[in-house]
């Protein structure tokens, strides 16, 4: 079945330490998104990417990054920069004019 | 600055109330208004709206847009404990190919036997 594999669900991070949150997707869109999700404060976009090889900042992109360079992965790396990375991050891809579609979410804590 | 404002953040009822959940926006290049909702983990999609005035209906659950007005309510009638999670009101905007989601905080929904 086609869907959005998150990985891994739950991850930790040491101080001073870059991790990378994983995303495919086998649906075909062309768009795929990166949202960080806290308590009370619902969902903010981080980044964003229409095609491969292209990516826009979205509301709180400090101290993260990402690449595109297949239409299937969006990798989501959290470096060093960013000093409150506790969080549920979400990953979500479209297609022109159609809802976003969501995986699973990564748990990242800090040790 | 976009802004969607979700009320109330949280609500709780009995099986067999009637809810309604309120979505309000301020954005600039507006192109339709979606609903989710989010249980454990992935937010799954309720209802697209782009038209005032047109009840969008999936079993016990319906919604309605005003676009005069910029707010969306989203109603569930007869609500049972598997209702119980938390529902999103999205934005999405014009501009681009695809547009950008903005979200609301969401609603906290708890549905007591």
């Amino acid at each position: 079945d086609g869907g959005i594999t998150q990985s891994p669900k739950y991850l930790f991070r040491k101080e001073g330490q870059n991790v990378t949150l994983s995303c495919e997707q086998n649906l075909n869109h062309d768009a795929m998104y990166w949202y960080r999700q806290d308590p009370g404060q619902g969902l903010r976009l981080i980044y964003y990417s229409q095609i491969v090889n292209d990516f826009q900042k979205g509301d709180i992109a400090e101290g993260y990054s990402v690449s595109r360079e297949k239409k299937e992965s969006f990798p989501l790396t959290v470096t060093s920069a960013q000093k409150n990375p506790t969080a549920f991050y979400l990953c979500a891809s479209s297609k022109d004019g159609q809802p976003q579609h969501f995986g699973d979410g990564t748990r990242l804590s800090i040790l | 600055e976009d802004k969607v404002v979700q009320s109330p953040l949280s609500l709780v009822v009995h099986e067999g109330d009637t809810v309604t959940l309120n979505c309000s926006y301020e954005v600039t290049n507006f192109r339709s208004l979606l609903w989710y909702k989010q249980e454990k983990k992935a937010p799954t999609f309720l209802f697209m709206l782009t038209s005032s005035g047109i009840e969008k209906k999936s079993g016990r659950l319906s919604s309605i847009l005003d676009k005069k007005e910029l707010f969306s309510i989203l109603n569930i009638t007869a609500t049972q404990t598997g209702d119980s999670a938390i529902y999103l009101c999205a934005v999405h905007l014009r501009g681009t190919s695809y547009g950008k989601l903005t979200f609301g905080q969401g609603t906290i929904l708890t549905v007591h036997p």
